[in-house]
């Protein structure tokens, strides 16, 4: 069964500043990855995906993430934060397998100081 | 536009009532889930459907049952609510492909006292 560990709770950064959110999984085979936001008050949204080929991946609001097989990470970047990123940040793993389901980590809620 | 639509945002609800949390997508997937939010925890996975009249336990099924009769609407239902069920509640749905990506409802807030 695949897991997820996002080791940091609560991340604080100044605005423009870099970021770099941190994702381990745990899976027997190359799993499909996600970052997912969640705004206050609102409903998650797909940041981006990764299943296979580049290892660094593109998404919206300027976000990206790098799998590392060696490393069984997916960690997520910024490399100018804004203010309106301050939200919860959730990594998850999907299943290469039929009718599989999806796990998401325990979140990583980040402030953004002016 | 892509839709999940939980039907409520609030409930609260009295320890040993049923309970029922209706979700329904307009997008035709195949695949639907219901995950619980807690402060810490993130989202896990209580059951998922990936098509109509199947239903898979996730990490976290007991005390929970789900009924899914059509393609669109999957429903939670908490046979007998407990205080610790108080939680938010977050559906979700997805084409039937593995590499699709979820979509997610604005979630229902039950507080069960």
């Amino acid at each position: 069964a695949q897991s997820v560990t996002q080791p940091d709770i609560h991340i604080t950064v100044s605005e423009g500043a870099s970021l770099e959110l941190r994702c381990n999984y745990s899976y027997g085979a190359t799993p499909y990855l996600f970052w997912y936001v969640q705004s206050p008050g609102q409903g998650l949204q797909l940041l981006l995906k990764y299943f296979s080929g580049d290892t660094l991946v593109q998404g919206i609001k300027g976000f990206e993430a790098e799998f590392k097989r060696s490393q069984s990470s997916f960690n997520l970047r910024k490399p100018s934060v804004h203010w309106s990123d301050a939200a919860e940040y959730f990594c998850a793993v999907g299943a290469r397998t039929s009718y599989d389901k999806v796990i998401f980590g325990p979140g990583t809620s980040l402030s953004v100081i002016p | 536009d892509v839709k999940v639509t939980q039907s409520s945002r609030y409930l609260v609800k009295r320890t040993g009532e049923k309970v029922f949390l209706e979700c329904v997508q307009d997008m035709d997937h195949e695949n639907m889930f219901w995950y619980r939010q807690d402060p810490g925890l993130g989202l896990r996975l209580i059951y998922f459907s990936y098509d109509v009249k199947m239903k898979e336990k996730g990490d976290i099924p007991e005390g929970y049952s789900v009924s899914r009769e059509k393609k669109e609407r999957f429903s939670l239902i908490l046979e007998s609510a407990s205080t610790n069920q108080t939680s938010m509640y977050l559906c979700a749905s997805r084409t039937g492909s593995n590499t699709g990506e979820l979509f997610f409802g604005e979630g229902s807030r039950l507080t069960v006292l």
